[in-house]
């Protein structure tokens, strides 16, 4: 099944950047899609992107469209999360999840089968 | 995108069985998924693809439903099972999005 697990978090002024990284073991990264989700103190599950297997499609929320990248490298079993023009309302606890499947869009993936423990981002001056 | 929709919370006496709902217009047309979140820790994926559970999941979380609404049912609900749970499916009506329900904070009474 495999792990993975979160880093590069912490606190950052508003409008400044953040990089998160990703590591993955255990399974066979390159097969594939690996996703971002956020969750905001004391609130639900956000979103927040996906990348496929080999890059060739990533999507995003509307709320953080334009302002983040999500990349990864299969040679080094990282996903990472550039955080650009960060806003207070990105307070969160970011997870990093492992898609069933390297192709997100098809039925058969789309859902998160592997989930890190989270690293806290917290936007403030 | 489209919204899924939870109750806020479900109560329920150990060994009882607890049932929660996940409603959305464009279920009938994609999976649904079933998450449970312990306080402090990340999610855990219980069930997929609307009925089929994980190897590890125990036996008494089960997913049904078709068509708008879908359900968890934990049978026979023990201490352990007090969390938050959250459904999830996707939109791929513009572009692709993944959509997480508000979710249910199960008590155990």
């Amino acid at each position: 099944e495999g792990q993975v697990g979160e880093s590069g978090g912490g606190l950052v002024q508003p409008g400044r950047s953040l990089r998160l990284s990703c590591a993955a073991s255990g399974f066979k990264f390159d097969n594939h899609a690996m996703h971002w989700v956020r969750q905001r103190p004391g609130k639900g599950l956000e979103w927040v992107s996906v990348i496929s297997w080999n890059s060739g499609r990533v999507d995003y929320a509307d709320s953080v469209r334009g302002r983040f990248t999500i990349s990864r490298d299969n040679a080094k079993n990282f996903v990472y999360l550039q955080m650009n023009s960060l806003r207070a309302e990105d307070t969160a606890s970011y997870y990093c999840a492992k898609d069933k499947s390297g192709h997100y869009e098809n039925p058969g993936g789309g859902y998160m089968d592997v989930w890190g423990k989270g690293t806290t981002v917290n936007v403030s001056s | 995108s489209f919204e899924l929709t939870q109750p806020p919370s479900v109560s329920v006496s150990p060994g009882q069985t607890a049932k929660i709902t996940c409603s959305g217009d464009a279920l009938p047309n994609h999976y649904a998924y079933w998450y449970q979140q312990k306080p402090g820790q990340a999610p855990v994926l219980v069930v997929f693809k609307n009925t089929e559970r994980p190897s590890g999941i125990p036996e008494r979380f089960s997913g049904s439903g078709s068509g708008t609404t879908v359900t968890l049912t934990i049978s026979g609900v023990q201490a352990e099972d007090e969390a938050d749970y959250y459904c999830q499916s996707v939109d791929i009506t513009a572009t692709f999005s993944v959509v997480f329900g508000g979710g249910t904070k199960l008590t155990v009474l």
